[in-house]
């Protein structure tokens, strides 16, 4: 596709349920990011994947939370056993480059995002 | 990482007046990014600074990076309610500030 697809859009979970957030980066982007936006704040940083490796996952909030990219192209952020705080808009971002310690020289393309609210 | 604070959090302006957030670091900022969000939408870049004092424009944008490259502005010239919306930092390492929102009154 053209640009960064994310799906679901909407995903509503009863507390205790698992869900997997899928993200369809633009095609031959080498770094992909997840974030997670609570209502009103800015994008909080989950995780990088440089093609399939899992370079930084420190902003993983808990065990409960998992993201893999096994091809490098598509990535799945799975969620187990959801609690209401982890109601948010996840984004998905690609970029054509990879962040390295220097200057990072690509651009971030979102995605729409999924919005997760767990009852 | 290379953390980023943006003042203020909030801006409401008459819409024709000029608007300005910041962003600053307590670490040297090997480069950083500036993106907008639309209420309802995801982040679009708008721009990147990499060398000590570079100013960019983009019409009525004016972005700075700061000679110690551990600050960054962005300014708005006679602001239009189309520039509505929350506008961020991040440094190399993507991790974004907690964003500065702008209010335009017709």
């Amino acid at each position: 596709g053209a640009g960064v697809s994310q799906s679901p859009r909407y995903k509503v979970a009863k507390r205790g349920q698992d869900v997997a957030l899928r993200c369809d980066p633009i095609s031959g982007h080498v770094s992909l990011f997840w974030y997670q936006q609570a209502l009103g704040q800015g994008p909080e940083f989950l995780t990088y994947f440089q093609n399939e490796a899992q370079l930084d996952k420190s902003g993983l909030p808990s065990d409960r939370f998992f993201a893999e990219r096994p091809e490098g192209s598509v990535s799945t952020l799975k969620i187990q056993r959801t609690q209401q705080e982890d109601s948010a808009v996840y984004l998905c971002a690609s970029s054509w480059n990879w962040v390295a310690s220097g200057v990072n020289t690509g651009e971030l393309f979102f995605g729409e995002g999924s919005r997760l609210t767990v009852l | 990482g290379q953390q980023v604070m943006q003042i203020p959090q909030y801006q409401h302006v008459q819409e024709g007046e000029d608007f300005t957030t910041y962003c600053n670091s307590s670490t040297t900022l090997s480069n950083i990014q500036w993106y907008k969000q639309r209420p309802g939408g995801h982040p679009v870049f708008l721009i990147q600074l990499v060398k000590s004092g570079e100013v960019k424009k983009q019409k009525r944008l004016t972005f700075q990076f700061g000679e110690a490259k551990k600050n960054s502005s962005l300014h708005i010239t006679a602001t239009q309610t189309t520039d509505v919306g929350t506008y961020f930092c991040a440094g190399y390492d993507m991790r974004f500030g907690a964003g500065t929102r702008l209010t335009v009154k017709p």
